[in-house]
């Protein structure tokens, strides 16, 4: 069935860092995929979106890129914040219905 | 802005208590979709409903049913609570018409305790 593998956390670095967090995927079909992101105390939240291969989501200095080749969506940002600290979460939708598939999420902490 | 509010934070029960976790959103959303998190599982889908007064079971629903009887409500309830429901339960709600590709907005979350 189709699934996202993430990147086990936590994942420590010092502020102005470069970002990477590793999200696969196995799906049928085209999927959408998206980061959301959760800030401590705080729900969820879109971070970005794509919706087809080859299209670049991002916000907030963060960006990734649908790799239907390598069934990736990466998640970077040149130079991360304090404030970035947060668990992210890779997902994709599931057919026709309106479901999400989750990965297990990537503790994000930045260092001053 | 689109709201989903959860009705409590924080949650202790018994085990074998009722519980009732409720979740409303203001934006006339047809989807609706209750969540459990735990640690290294990100987030597992117990059941979501994309109209009133109609469900459909997600990937762990066995101990737990919903009810929705207003389209801006949608209601998780824990018939037997059990230890092993303690867990960060969040709900979700996303506009139908766009299908799959939709934004799903979350509420806070309720930490559930169950003792």
């Amino acid at each position: 069935g189709d699934s996202v593998t993430q990147m086990e956390g936590p994942v420590t670095l010092s502020e102005e860092a470069f970002l990477t967090i590793n999200c696969t995927y196995t799906a049928t079909g085209y999927p959408s995929l998206f980061w959301y992101v959760q800030y401590p105390g705080e729900g969820l939240q879109l971070l970005l979106k794509a919706t087809k291969a080859d299209d670049k989501g991002s916000n907030k200095g963060f960006e990734a890129t649908y790799r239907k080749e390598t069934t990736s969506f990466h998640l970077e940002k040149g130079s991360v914040q304090v404030s970035d600290s947060a668990v992210y979460f890779c997902a994709l939708s599931r057919g026709s219905n309106y479901q999400l598939i989750w990965g297990a999420g990537t503790k994000l902490i930045i260092k001053p | 802005d689109v709201k989903v509010t959860q009705s409590s934070r924080y949650l202790v029960k018994r085990t074998g208590e009722k519980v009732f976790l409720e979740c409303v959103q203001d934006m006339d959303h047809e989807n609706m979709f209750w969540y459990r998190q735990d640690p290294g599982l990100g987030l597992r889908l117990i059941y979501f409903s994309y109209d009133v007064k109609m469900k459909e079971k997600g990937d762990i629903p066995e101990g737990y049913s919903v009810s929705r009887e207003k389209k801006e409500r949608f209601s998780l309830i824990l018939e037997s609570a059990s230890t092993n429901q303690t867990s960060m339960y969040l709900c979700a709600s996303s506009p139908q018409y766009r299908g799959p590709k939709e934004t799903q907005y979350f509420g806070p979350g309720t930490r559930l305790l169950v003792l």
